[in-house]
């Protein structure tokens, strides 16, 4: 029973680079949530789909975010020209179709952007 | 707008000792769902609870319990007879349905037991 997987686990990066992020969610789920967690603080919804589709994006996600999810199985999140201030956990969550299911959380890529 | 609010921000215990952790949840929907993760040193969300609106019984797992109040719109976590194992950030999150999906999270509790 394999859970959510998230790779890389740890991100350095100049500013001004772009950085991609990869989550692997629990096989059956066809839901994906990305989430950024900065210190001291809870979780906060990016973006979700549902199989391939993206279907929400929050007001957080800038143009200088995309994600994607091309076969409805694991999903990137790219950043580009990177700032300081993305510095951040990025958080993967995956659930079942229905409306209110949990999300199952993998362990999270930490960015430090200098 | 839903909105979490855990205000407690950090709370130290002896082993032993019980300890409740407050939720307070702001929604203007009727059907919603509430959950409780704990976020260990290790950095990753683990679930304990989702409790749906329509149900306000209370649970007990073990030495943990939930207590779910909707006239105070609250939604507390109790650990009995707590141990070190316990110490971790504990988030309080709602999800209201249908067609919102994502989960609106309080700002987190840090909870350390001490030995």
């Amino acid at each position: 029973d394999t859970g959510v997987s998230q790779n890389p686990r740890h991100k350095i990066t100049k500013r001004g680079q772009n950085v991609t992020f990869r989550c692997d969610p629990i096989s059956e789920h066809n839901r994906l949530y990305w989430y950024r967690q900065t210190l001291g603080q809870g979780p906060e919804f990016l973006t979700y789909f549902q199989n391939e589709a993206q279907l929400e994006k929050s007001r957080l996600l800038s143009d200088r975010f995309s994600a994607e999810r091309p076969k409805g199985s694991f999903s990137t999140l790219e950043i580009q020209r990177t700032e300081q201030g993305d510095s951040a956990m990025y958080l993967c969550a995956s659930s079942l179709i229905r409306s209110g299911e949990t999300q199952y959380f993998g362990p999270g890529t930490r960015l430090l952007v200098l | 707008a839903q909105k979490v609010t855990q205000a407690q921000t950090e709370i130290s215990v002896v082993e032993k000792e019980d300890v409740t952790l407050d939720c307070v949840y702001e929604t203007r929907d009727t059907t919603y769902y509430l959950f409780w993760y704990k976020q260990p040193p290790s950095g990753e969300l683990v679930f304990l609870i989702r409790r749906n609106s329509f149900d306000e019984q209370n649970e007990i797992s073990g030495r943990y319990s939930w207590n779910f109040q909707k006239s105070t719109s609250s939604f507390n976590f109790t650990i009995t007879a707590s141990q070190v194992v316990d110490s971790a950030v504990y988030f309080c999150a709602l999800s209201e349905a249908p067609g919102n999906n994502d989960m609106r999270f309080g700002a987190g509790t840090r909870l350390t037991v001490k030995p």
